[in-house]
């Protein structure tokens, strides 16, 4: 099976600042790895993903990284705005067909 | 941008009644999947769902449950006789090919009274 945990479960941080939100997880068989936010009362939203032949993709603002030797996910938000709000989930497919989600991180900007 | 789209958003239902939740997935995609989410709680794996037929389930996804798609577009979970712990969010979640490109719709808040 997977395991799935996540190093902060809060994190404050300054609008204009940059937040990282770390993930850890157990399976060396993972090779498909995506981070979600969800907003109160909402589904979990695509932000970015990942696959197990990369270790850095960028996307609008946001840059994810994987390092598969200690088993690490993380999630980079450049310049933080209030709009950033929301629970922060990654999630790890191992090899079959379902998603495993960590606990999330709540992220609050601060104005 | 295609969606999963879930109904109802909310369901109160009475302890011991049967509930469905319905789910459209989107239209090319093969494979589907129910996660329910308690307040507070990490989203968790219920079932997964392929050419017909169960490819996949959890130890939460017992006897009470039952998923079905019973035409081309609708995907459904049953709960065939309610209890208060079932209370959560129930997310349907939809992949083209299972491998890569999970979307989630918004979910359906089921509160069992």
């Amino acid at each position: 099976g997977e395991s799935v945990g996540l190093h902060l479960p809060t994190l404050s941080v300054q609008e204009g600042d940059n937040s990282i939100i770390n993930c850890a997880y157990s399976n060396s068989a993972s090779d498909y790895f995506i981070w979600y936010k969800q907003e109160s009362g909402k589904g979990p939203q695509f932000i970015i993903d990942i696959r197990s032949n990369m270790d850095k993709r960028q996307g609008q603002r946001v840059t994810v990284l994987l390092n598969k030797t200690v088993k690490h996910l993380s999630l980079q938000i450049a310049a933080t705005q209030p709009g950033d709000s929301a629970v922060y989930f990654c999630a790890v497919k191992s090899n079959d067909y379902k998603l495993s989600f960590g606990a999330g991180t709540t992220v609050t900007v601060r104005a | 941008e295609p969606e999963v789209t879930q109904t109802p958003s909310h369901q109160v239902t009475q302890m011991g009644q049967e509930v469905i939740l319905r789910c459209v997935p989107i239209s090319n995609h093969l494979y589907f999947y129910w996660y329910r989410q308690i307040l507070g709680q990490k989203v968790e794996f219920l079932v997964s769902f392929y050419n017909n037929e169960i490819s996949e389930k959890s130890e939460i996804f017992d006897d009470q449950f039952s998923v079905e798609r019973p035409d081309g577009s609708n995907f459904t979970l049953k709960i065939r006789s309610t209890k208060l712990e079932d209370s959560a969010m129930y997310f349907c979640a939809s992949s083209v090919d299972g491998r890569y490109g999970y979307t989630f719709g918004s979910g359906t808040r089921l509160t069992v009274v």
